[in-house]
């Protein structure tokens, strides 16, 4: 069991530019979520997704986000025209779904910061 | 929506010295989950709590799931300088269409002194 893992770990860009990030769960997991995070806070969810299906996406994300998981196993958060509120820790995580609770598995995340 | 309230927001501890941290919610939750996070880390898993009463250890670690079920507790027994960190309790919605998504609080910083 290798474990959440998230690419890259830290990334900086400028304002206006497009950002992707890939999280890769662990490997058995059917369930995979995406949450953000601000400093001084705890996480807070953008999405989640039960094998390629997205089954709820939060108010926080806005049209210039978006998620995807092609083939059930990877995923990919994407985030166009980046602005300064975009800096935060977006952190990975993945669960067994019903067989495995409500147990869910982070990976270390991706700090994001726009200049 | 949703909210959880965690207390202490933070702490000062030596070291030997047992901890408490508790969370509470306006609504029902199911399941109750116990994470600590280390800076510029993903929070990591500590104890899981599915039944209203149930307590559960792991190690010097001890939570309760609050019999009304909109409060839970932890213990850390005889602190160590790895205990530092931000703990945060995490629930799902009781019901309705979010299975799944937890809803965090807002932590609690521990700080142990050697």
């Amino acid at each position: 069991d290798t474990g959440v893992s998230q690419n890259p770990r830290h990334k900086i860009t400028k304002r206006g530019q497009n950002v992707t990030f890939r999280c890769d769960p662990i490997s058995e997991h059917n369930r995979l979520y995406w949450y953000r995070q601000t400093l001084g806070q705890g996480p807070e969810f953008l999405t989640y997704f039960q094998n390629e299906a997205q089954l709820e996406k939060s108010r926080l994300l806005s049209d210039r986000f978006s998620a995807e998981r092609p083939k059930g196993s990877f995923s990919t958060l994407e985030i166009q025209r980046t602005e300064q509120g975009d800096s935060a820790m977006y952190l990975c995580a993945s669960s067994r779904g019903r067989q495995g609770g409500n147990e869910q598995f982070f990976g270390p995340g991706t700090r994001l910061t726009v200049l | 929506g949703q909210q959880l309230n965690q207390s202490p927001q933070s702490m000062f501890i030596q070291e030997g010295e047992d901890v408490s941290m508790n969370c509470t919610s306006s609504s029902i939750f199911n399941t109750w989950l116990w994470y600590k996070q280390d800076p510029g880390e993903g929070p990591v898993l500590l104890i899981a709590l599915y039944k209203a009463g149930e307590l559960t250890s792991n190690g010097r670690l001890t939570a309760q799931f609050g019999i009304t079920r909109k409060d839970s507790f932890l213990n850390i027994s005889a602190s160590i300088p790895s205990d530092v960190g931000i703990y945060f309790c995490a629930g799902p919605n009781a019901g309705g269409t979010s299975y799944g998504k937890l809803t965090f609080g807002q932590g609690t910083i521990l700080t142990v002194h050697p």
